[in-house]
């Protein structure tokens, strides 16, 4: 079936360093890819987005490029910030069932 | 503001009651998704509706069931309650499951 993976976290950093956060995918067909962040208390908000292959998602700073050839969507970031920490998810769609999410990645930046 | 409404945000209730937990979608939104987040389970896909039909289940218990009524909000109805229960709800709308979810801020259930 349809699964993501997400790196384990917390992943720590110190403010305005680098940020991936790997995200591997198997599904048939060809997905949506989604990364969502969730703050604190909160519910999950849609960052950013790819529909196929070679597509690069951006908002906010972040970015995730939809790399077919090795099912990835890496999140990345130059230069986080306090107010980046957060739970960041992996999502896909194949248009068959709901999203699935992978298990979430805790991102602490620290200043 | 989201645009997903989910009431109530906290609710404690005792072992073996039900309770109700509602969602006004997004307007214009069609499909409604619940979803259970706990701690060691993540995000569980529980059931979807799409104009008042059921569309998908995913992890969903038998003591759990849902609807979706003509004005398009939905409810989850949770029964039989166990301590393991106690998660918290998300409801999520969509017009069209590529374009992404938007979430509501969700219900946190506390079972005791």
């Amino acid at each position: 079936g349809d699964s993501v993976t997400q790196m384990e976290g917390p992943v720590t950093l110190s403010e305005e360093a680098f940020l991936t956060i790997n995200c591997t995918y198997t599904a048939t067909g060809y997905p949506s890819l989604f990364w969502y962040v969730q703050y604190p208390g909160e519910g999950l908000q849609l960052l950013l987005k790819a529909t196929k292959a070679d597509d690069k998602g951006s908002n906010k700073g972040f970015e995730a490029t939809y790399r077919k050839e090795t099912t990835s969507f890496h999140l990345e970031k130059g230069s986080v910030q306090v107010s980046d920490s957060a739970v960041y998810f992996c999502a896909l769609d194949t248009g068959r069932r709901a999203l699935t999410f992978g298990s979430g990645t805790r991102l602490q930046v620290q200043p | 503001d989201s645009g997903v409404t989910q009431t109530p945000k906290h609710l404690i209730t005792a072992t073996g009651q039900r309770v109700t937990l509602r969602c006004s979608p997004r307007s214009g939104d069609l499909s409604v998704y619940w979803y259970q987040q706990s701690l060691d389970q993540g995000l569980q896909f529980l059931i979807q509706y799409y104009n008042g039909e059921e569309r998908a289940k995913g992890n969903i218990l038998e003591r759990f069931s849902a609807q979706q009524f003509p004005d398009l909000h939905s409810e989850l109805n949770l029964s039989s309650l166990e301590l393991g229960d106690s998660a918290l709800y998300f409801c999520a709308s969509s017009v069209a499951s590529n374009y992404g979810y938007t979430f509501g801020s969700g219900t946190r259930l506390t079972v005791v």
